[in-house]
């Protein structure tokens, strides 16, 4: 089993709907958990940073953490065409920063 | 500023032949950690270096790979020899912060 679980998708949605992605790890020691997005033949960049439990909002995008369940989660409202990409989440046990990502979960938003 | 900065970015060879690749982080970030990411296997840490010092290199996969860091501005990853099986995406990423990393745009690989 894989430390990080992370449905590949495709997950293809009209313009304007709800994106919902989410991800679930099995070491409960994991304590700093991120959300990359990478578009096509480009690097990861980073989304979204959180450390404890609950939400996190910037803008159109909401990180959830639940760290009893053990799963994160990405909302992207009114999606726009630009925010097809690939969405990986990742998580760290350790100070040096050594990131564990999951597979990722491509996204098509579709005008 | 520049971003973190690969050469080169495509890269074809033969098997059997050495490459390397080349990163140059961001000023100021005292981590950097090299990535391979396939289709297959997703992304892949292979080594990470916190102050021009190795970590953790488990990730690396074989002797066939090695990696060095002579100092902050400048790391190198070599595969000698390179097989086929090595083709792939190279990510050099650097970090000023847990968690927080820069990536750059990668080199493509490709061995014939």
């Amino acid at each position: 089993q894989k430390e990080v679980e992370q449905d590949p998708g495709p997950l293809s949605v009209p313009e304007g709907a709800i994106v919902s992605l989410n991800c679930t790890y099995s070491n409960s020691a994991f304590q700093y958990f991120m959300w990359y997005r990478q578009y096509s033949r480009k690097g990861p960049e980073l989304l979204m940073y959180t450390y404890s439990s609950g939400n996190k909002e910037d803008g159109r995008f909401t990180a959830q953490v639940d760290k009893s369940s053990k799963y994160i989660s990405l909302f992207i409202r009114d999606s726009q065409p630009s925010d097809s990409a690939t969405y990986l989440c990742a998580m760290t046990l350790d100070s040096w920063g050594k990131l564990q990502f999951g597979a990722g979960t491509q996204v098509v938003v579709t005008p | 500023d520049a971003g973190v900065i690969q050469s080169p970015r495509h890269e074809v060879t033969e098997m059997g032949q050495e490459v390397t690749l080349r990163c140059k982080p961001i000023s100021g970030h005292n981590s950097l950690f090299w990535y391979r990411q396939t289709m297959m296997r997703g992304l892949e840490l292979l080594i990470y270096f916190n102050n021009n010092v190795p970590i953790d290199d488990s990730g690396m996969p074989e002797d066939r790979f090695s990696a060095k860091m002579p100092n902050a501005s400048f790391s190198t990853l070599k595969i000698q020899p390179s097989e086929p099986r090595d083709s792939a995406v190279y990510f050099c990423a650097s970090s000023p912060r847990v968690g927080d990393q820069y990536f750059g745009p990668g080199t493509r690989l490709l061995v014939l």
